[in-house]
């Protein structure tokens, strides 16, 4: 069982280029997230979806998009890239149709913009 | 506002014990999580309290108080390993987290 896959690992992108990040999961878990991690801050939720076919805005979506086709993938989307999102972003899953429960990040993405 | 403190870094020696504290601020209140998180890793999940009281497992322990929106991470028996980041988060009415920062714990020989 591989959990929660994330591709790519790290990534140096232009300032303006469009980049989508993979996130995979195969605990049929219902809802991801997309987090980044920047430096002397806490995780910051991008966007989320609660179950395949709905997404919601997190904290900070401004310039990112997502989709949530099917259980298992959850595709973050930067439509124009800017320096200002250079970041680690973490994928995570839960199962959360019985109530609260524990997040299970991927690898994480290191994204570099230039 | 939802605002989550714990201290940015703390030192401890190896076999020792230390506590990390976390205090909470969230618009509801659906339980508290802590996570380890060694350097350029991904979290990972160490334990989740939503009554008062403490929960043990093994070496880590965590407590919380809801009427003082207040939780602390307990290690003892420290090992180098220990060494990493520890983040604190609560979970609001939403079913959303609010994340600390996190606690870079030093472990000295």
């Amino acid at each position: 069982i591989a959990g929660i896959t994330q591709a790519p690992t790290s990534q140096i992108l232009a300032a303006g280029r469009r980049m989508t990040l993979r996130c995979t999961q195969d605990m049929r878990h219902n809802a991801m997230y997309w987090y980044r991690q920047d430096l002397g801050l806490g995780l910051r939720l991008i966007h989320y979806s609660n179950t395949a076919g709905t997404t919601g805005k997190g904290e900070v979506p401004d310039g990112y998009s997502v989709s949530r086709a099917n259980t298992d993938d959850f595709p973050l989307t930067l439509a124009s890239a800017v320096p200002s999102q250079t970041s680690v972003y973490f994928c995570a899953s839960s199962d959360s149709r019985q109530g609260p429960d524990t997040q299970y990040f991927g690898p994480g993405t290191r994204l570099t913009v230039l | 506002g939802q605002n989550i403190d714990q201290p940015t870094e703390m030192t401890a020696t190896e076999g020792a014990i230390v506590q990390i504290n976390c205090t909470y601020q969230t618009s509801g209140f659906n339980g508290l999580f802590w996570y380890q998180q060694h350097a350029g890793e991904a979290p990972t999940f160490l334990s989740y309290n939503v009554l008062d009281g403490l929960e043990e497992k093994g070496r880590f322990s965590s407590f919380l108080s809801r009427s003082k929106g207040y939780s602390y991470l307990l290690l003892k028996e420290l090992q180098m390993k220990d060494s990493a980041s520890y983040l604190c988060a609560a979970m609001d009415s939403n079913y959303q987290l609010i994340w600390g920062a996190g606690t870079k714990l030093i472990i000295k020989p």
